[in-house]
């Protein structure tokens, strides 16, 4: 498996407050994801990236925003967090020429 | 509008017996199919894939088979073992995508498989 990582692994933060989590990957896999996990929806697509400073929106992407600086990690920020964002997030990645992807061990957010 | 759809939300199979896994998709402009299993508290793992072009793959006891006329995919486990009990995830990558794979999920089915 890629070594993907995922900080932090737990939060619990206030409405309207800024949060953002990290994926950070050891494999220089060129392909990042961002998904969140709610009950009866599956895993949904936040934002992805296609390389360093190259990202684009998924189906879910409204009230995130995402940066990626150097090719191991890609951060998703949550500028304003509202209580329709506690939800469980998964990082996921893939080597260019492939589309099996391989995820982190996810972050529960919780917004209160 | 959930493109992929996985109708049984769980599925109880006994040990050694077979566990069939069923996803239906809606669109036909998905190219890959892939299966997930996902145990609580940790992320997704791959299991098996196949290509639009195909109809089965198999890789052990896990067997995936497509029908693109039913735009119907389902997967196979045999013999099903207690450590196989987990939730699993059908995906689908979208054929306009690129060089990206851009993946929309099922919303997964537990299973149980018992002693």
């Amino acid at each position: 498996d890629a070594g993907i990582t995922q900080s932090p692994r737990h939060k619990v933060t206030e409405t309207g407050t800024p949060v953002t989590l990290r994926c950070h990957q050891t494999e220089n896999h060129r392909y990042m994801y961002w998904y969140r996990q709610d009950p009866g929806h599956g895993l949904r697509l936040i934002h992805y990236s296609y390389g360093v400073k190259d990202t684009d929106k998924g189906e879910v992407s409204d009230g995130y925003s995402v940066s990626r600086s150097k090719t191991e990690d890609f951060l998703l920020t949550l500028e304003s967090a509202t209580s329709s964002q506690t939800s469980v997030y998964f990082c996921a990645t893939h080597f260019a020429g492939a589309y099996e992807q391989y995820f982190g061990p996810g972050t529960r957010l919780t917004v209160t | 509008d959930q493109q992929v759809k996985q109708n049984s939300p769980s599925l109880s199979v006994q040990e050694g017996r077979i566990s069939i896994l069923n996803c239906d998709y809606t669109n036909s402009m998905f190219d890959y199919f892939l299966w997930y299993k996902k145990y609580p508290a940790e992320g997704p793992t791959f299991l098996i894939s196949i290509s639009s072009i195909k109809d089965k793959n198999e890789d052990g006891r896990f067997t995936v088979f497509l029908n693109k006329s039913a735009k119907h995919l389902s997967l196979h486990i045999v013999p099903s073992q207690p450590g196989d009990s987990a939730v699993y995830f059908c995906a689908a990558r979208g054929i306009n995508t690129g060089t990206a794979s851009k993946l929309t999920f099922g919303t997964g089915t537990r299973l149980q498989v018992t002693l």
